[in-house]
């Protein structure tokens, strides 16, 4: 089977920097993907990893492991618009079936 | 460019009914995916269109159906409504059938009474 694991809440400060992990067990791997998603909002996307190591894309960036099946997201320079779920995303299989973990939601304080 | 597009936005049906939702991809996009939010749970996989064909479907009954247009397209069809298929229904296209970002449509949160 497949199985995704995020923490449920993560808490932080603004301008701080916040690290979000997700570990994976799954029947194949394509690559993994990151969204942001706002209450009540559509996932949009956020970063795409396919090969071990650091992606990094202005105030975000992605890692990943593939034989520890470990991700992370990392948020730097954290602003009160980037309270949000953040879901992680395994791509399996042919035509890449993603398969969702519940979701960290982030709340960004003052 | 036009995003993925959603209709209706909003919907509520009573148990028992039968429910359409429509789906424009991104221009260029084949393939066509659904996925189910349920409150508090995470995404959950549909269906997978490519190309006018079923090419892959998630753990759901029968009753959830769907097909893809020659213009790429999308309905999803279910059928028998029952309280726990309320949920944010969400449409996402891709490039084509391989390892394509998938972007995400406003979705349609559908209520069952």
């Amino acid at each position: 089977g497949q199985n995704i694991d995020q923490p449920t809440e993560m808490t932080a400060t603004e301008g701080a920097i916040v690290q979000i992990n997700c570990t994976y067990q799954t029947s194949g791997f394509n690559g993994l993907f990151w969204y942001q998603q706002h209450a009540g909002e559509a996932p949009t996307f956020l970063s795409y990893n396919v090969l071990d190591g650091l992606e990094e894309k202005g105030r975000f960036s992605s890692f990943l492991s593939r034989s520890k099946g470990y991700s992370y997201l990392l948020l730097k320079e954290l602003q009160m618009k980037d309270s949000a779920s953040y879901l992680c995303a395994v791509s399996t299989g042919g035509g890449n079936k993603l398969t969702f973990g519940t979701g960290t939601q982030l709340k960004v304080e003052l | 460019e036009a995003g993925v597009t959603q209709s209706p936005t909003h919907l509520i049906k009573t148990r028992g009914q039968q429910v359409t939702l429509r789906c424009s991809p991104i221009s260029g996009h084949t393939s066509v995916y659904w996925y189910q939010q349920a409150l508090g749970l995470g995404l959950q996989f549909l269906l997978w269109y490519d190309e006018g064909e079923e090419r892959n479907r998630g753990n759901f009954p029968p009753r959830f159906s769907g097909r893809q247009f020659p213009n790429y397209s999308s309905e999803l069809n279910v059928n028998a409504l029952e309280l726990e298929d309320s949920a944010l229904y969400l449409c996402a296209s891709s490039l084509d059938r391989g390892r394509e970002t998938q972007y995400f449509g406003p979705g349609t949160r559908l209520l069952v009474l």
